[in-house]
């Protein structure tokens, strides 16, 4: 099993639909974070979380909400998706004190937005 | 905030021949410099990194560079393989032991195609 999992692998949905993004880690870390990659604008960190009870807004967190529901389980959702939000997610770990080591990513989620 | 810029945004290179990449940062406090390969339908997955404490790094084919006082840093791949093709990112950050600063933010990524 991959270390760090992100369901579902590719994902089409409607404009104004509701939409959950599911990231599970068996890692162990502490640390997790949604990332959005476009192409021509590289990866964008959305959200991270550095515990359970820490939630912390990136760069382009509009129109996004995340959810830490474990150590190992950390969802993103668009309340209200729309097109321009189409693009690949990922998901990815790290533990704290080891980043040095750099991060675990996801293998992430296609998201169309039609 | 800290920003990364990466240059070129795609590269050709024949099998054999080097391959540079170049990224530069705003924030002189970050310290930690890595590079990440994506191949297709997978995950990033870092390659190497660098320190600020340290100029030159080398692993086998690759290494990578850092001029602290331009805010510049580059991946050299010597001796490219047609398995190199990837999409390749920068970073960016300021980390410390289990800082509350040690998220990386990324440049925009370079898609490499070796020729065989």
């Amino acid at each position: 099993d991959a270390d760090v999992t992100q369901t579902p692998r590719n994902r089409i949905t409607k404009t104004g639909k509701r939409i959950m993004l599911e990231c599970s880690q068996t890692k162990g870390h502490d640390r997790m974070y949604w990332y959005r990659q476009d192409p021509g604008l590289g990866l964008r960190l959305i959200y991270y979380s550095f515990d359970v009870k820490d939630i912390n807004k990136g760069e382009i967190s509009d129109g996004y909400s995340v959810s830490r529901q474990a150590q190992a389980k950390f969802s993103l959702s668009l309340e209200s998706a729309i097109p321009n939000q189409t693009a690949l997610y990922f998901c990815a770990t790290s533990d704290p004190g080891q980043e040095l080591y750099g991060y675990t990513f996801g293998s992430g989620t296609r998201l169309t937005v039609v | 905030g800290e920003n990364v810029e990466q240059h070129p945004s795609t590269l050709s290179v024949q099998e054999g021949d080097s391959a540079v990449i170049k990224c530069t940062y705003s924030d002189s406090a970050s310290n930690y410099f890595p590079w990440y390969k994506q191949e297709l339908g997978k995950g990033p997955q870092l390659i190497i990194d660098i320190r600020s404490n340290v100029g030159e790094k080398k692993d086998q084919r690759i290494a990578v560079t850092l001029n602290k006082t331009a805010k510049h840093f580059s991946l050299h791949i010597t001796e490219t393989q047609p398995e190199d093709s990837a999409v390749y990112f920068c970073a960016a950050s300021l980390m410390n032991y289990g800082g509350a600063t040690n998220k990386l933010i990324f440049g925009t990524g370079t898609l490499l195609a070796v020729q065989p």
